[in-house]
């Protein structure tokens, strides 16, 4: 199956700087997530993204499906942002749905 | 309205026990999943439902047991659980796009399952 490597593993921020964060996948696929999980286990949807850019406030990201990775950017950073990001991939060809996460990368957030 | 609700939210079961999970979605969504989440772990995927029916079983034993009754709701029912088998159970759902193609997929708040 497809493998899904995310770096860095952690990661610690001074409030108001910025971070990308990056996936690496292992073959091609149709479908990328970005997923933020709170502290309390809720996963929430950042971005679906299997190739392109999209921004969200704060948030971007930029998949390079040709050379399998994307990287997800924090700008201005805020304590709120602290957890785990996840990204998930799913391997074209296959049933398009059958994800598999990466690792994740904790982040936190100091004020 | 991107809503997956479950419950319960915590749930202590014996091992002797049975019991059930619930997922509900309204968005009108065919494609439904069961993660399980180990503690500082990703979710790993358990079982997709498609159209109602059982589509992928990732090799989960059988003392986990899904349902699909509809096209809203997915259940999954534990018998005999181990305590290994303690984790974070989350529900998904997602438009049904079929081979080849896929679609954002929305996550449950999950249940918290402590086996003793």
């Amino acid at each position: 199956g497809i493998q899904v490597e995310q770096s860095p593993p952690d990661l610690i921020l001074q409030e108001g700087a910025n971070s990308t964060l990056r996936c690496n996948f292992s073959d091609s696929v149709n479908n990328l997530q970005w997923f933020h999980q709170n502290p309390w286990g809720q996963l929430i949807n950042l971005f679906y993204i299997p190739s392109g850019t999209k921004q969200n406030g704060r948030l971007s990201a930029t998949t390079v499906a040709t050379e399998r990775y994307s990287l997800l950017y924090i700008s201005s950073s805020q304590t709120t942002d602290s957890g785990v990001y996840f990204c998930a991939a799913a391997r074209n060809m296959e049933y398009g749905n059958k994800l598999v996460f990466g690792a994740g990368t904790i982040l936190r957030v100091k004020s | 309205d991107t809503e997956v609700t479950q419950t319960p939210k915590h749930l202590v079961m014996g091992m002797t026990n049975k019991k059930s999970l619930k997922c509900e979605q309204h968005m009108g969504h065919r494609a439904m999943y069961w993660y399980k989440q180990k503690a500082k772990k990703p979710p790993e995927l358990m079982f997709v439902y498609s159209y109602e029916k059982l589509s992928i079983n990732e090799s989960v034993p059988s003392r986990f047991s899904p349902e699909c009754p509809n096209s809203s709701l997915l259940n999954l029912h534990l018998h005999a659980l181990q305590p290994e088998d303690s984790a974070l159970y989350l529900c998904a759902s997602s438009q049904d796009t079929g081979r080849g193609r896929a679609d954002t997929q929305y996550f449950g708040p999950g249940t918290r399952l402590t086996v003793l």
